[in-house]
């Protein structure tokens, strides 16, 4: 059982370069979802989908793209990286998006720009 | 005002005993509320929700809502090691612009021998 696969669990990226972060389920979710998660810091939103096709942005949205072609896949696109970007990217999904539904999350994506 | 506070800990007991996980809420529209576990290095699991007030037990743990006092927590019987974690403490909000999950910044429980 799969589940939630993001890669690369790592990475070290310069400041100005550019990279996806990939993102893929198996569940046959329809709700996805991008969060950072800085040290001693909550989750923090960056963009979420409810379906391929569709996207919002979420509370950070800023220097991030994604897109949903398909409904397994979700990828996060870092354009310019800063050091502020430095942080655990986290890809969840979920079944619906109502208020009883739960987030599985991936094993998360650590990202250093230097 | 920050929407989900959580005292960031460490709290510490020792095994055996009754951790007490406190969370509150500003916005009054929150309808349902989770507890997540993160262990150090690791994604964070669903413990329970709660989205009633009163108590919900679920083994070991009992999630507490208080709607009129906007508080929410998690009391964690007989305490183990493995216990040993952040709990983070989420709200699911009602918005016009939405749904939201809002996290907290997550408090640090741990358990000594």
């Amino acid at each position: 059982n799969a589940g939630v696969t993001q890669t690369p669990k790592f990475r070290i990226l310069k400041i100005g370069q550019s990279m996806t972060l990939q993102c893929a389920q198996d569940m046959n979710h329809n709700y996805m979802y991008w969060y950072r998660q800085d040290p001693g810091m909550g989750l923090k939103l960056i963009y979420y989908s409810v379906g391929a096709g569709i996207t919002d942005k979420g509370e950070v949205p800023n220097g991030y793209n994604v897109s949903r072609s398909t409904t397994e896949d979700f990828p996060l696109r870092l354009e310019l990286a800063a050091p502020s970007q430095t942080s655990v990217y986290f890809c969840a999904s979920s079944s619906g998006g109502g208020p009883t539904g739960e987030l599985f999350f991936g094993e998360g994506s650590r990202l250093t720009v230097l | 005002q920050k929407e989900v506070e959580q005292n960031s800990g460490p709290l510490s007991v020792p095994e055996g005993a009754i951790a007490s996980l406190n969370c509150t809420y500003s916005d009054r529209g929150s309808q349902s509320f989770f507890w997540y576990r993160q262990y150090s290095g690791k994604s964070p699991e669903l413990i329970m929700f709660i989205y009633s007030n009163g108590d919900k037990e679920d083994g070991r743990f009992t999630a507490q809502l208080n709607k009129a006092s906007q508080y929410v927590s998690l009391l964690i019987r007989d305490s183990q090691p493995s216990d040993s974690a952040t709990y983070l403490c989420a709200a699911y909000i009602l918005t016009g612009g939405g749904n939201k999950l809002t996290f907290g910044t997550g408090t640090q429980l741990k358990v000594e021998l």
